[in-house]
């Protein structure tokens, strides 16, 4: 069963520091992975994607995500965060077998400090 | 430029009674998604359309019922609102018939409470 782990609750980063949510995930054929952000009141909006291909994804407002499949992990950066960063991160998993669903981890509240 | 459109954007029931929940897109797309945001739950997959005419459970889909209206059109019914429903319920929409790879966009939510 697939299933995705976002281990922080909660991240605190000052202003202009980089910045990493972690996720991690279990798939049972070829993983693809997605990162989206919810800013308050909003629904999610999709930040970046893995499919196949270069480990390092890059993707929307400067954002980046590292594939490592030997640690099962696809982790969000920036190497510069901005105050309106801010936001709730939710990292998602399909099977790439064919299955439907579209797995979230719990989320991350990322809080970017001035 | 409106993507993903859902009414209402808050409700308040009292349980037993019914509601419909309605979604609207306006980018052509196949698939459409009714999810449900608990805190500290993530997002749980309701109910998928994955074409017009189409409907399948997802992960929690018990007391719930849906309707694919037409392409652009995708609703949630409560059929007898129990407590335990009180959420924030999101439509989505992709492009292309199911494909994995595809980013789902999402609506701004409805918040439910059932008292």
């Amino acid at each position: 069963a697939q299933s995705v782990a976002q281990p922080e609750d909660q991240v605190n980063v000052a202003e202009g520091n980089p910045l990493t949510v972690k996720c991690t995930y279990s798939v049972s054929g070829n993983p693809y992975l997605f990162w989206y952000v919810q800013y308050p009141n909003r629904g999610l909006q999709f930040l970046l994607k893995y499919i196949t291909g270069d480990n390092l994804v890059k993707g929307s407002y400067g954002f980046e995500a590292e594939f490592n499949k030997s640690q099962t992990s696809f982790h969000l950066k920036k190497p510069s965060a901005l105050v309106s960063d801010s936001a709730l991160y939710f990292c998602a998993v399909r099977d790439g077998a064919g299955a439907n669903n579209l797995f979230f981890g719990t989320g991350t509240r990322l809080t970017v400090i001035p | 430029n409106a993507g993903v459109t859902q009414t209402p954007k808050f409700q308040v029931l009292k349980t037993g009674q019914s509601m419909t929940l309605q979604c609207a897109q306006d980018m052509n797309h196949n698939s459409m998604y009714w999810y449900r945001q608990d805190p500290g739950m993530g997002l749980r997959l309701i109910y998928y359309s994955a074409s017009e005419g189409t409907t399948d459970k997802g992960e929690v889909p018990n007391g719930y019922n849906v309707s694919r209206l037409n392409k652009r059109e995708f609703s949630l019914r409560l059929e007898s609102a129990a407590p335990s429903q009180t959420s924030v319920y999101f439509c989505a929409s992709s492009g292309g018939r199911v494909r994995v790879y595809q980013p789902q966009h999402f609506g701004d939510g409805t918040r439910l409470s059932i008292l």
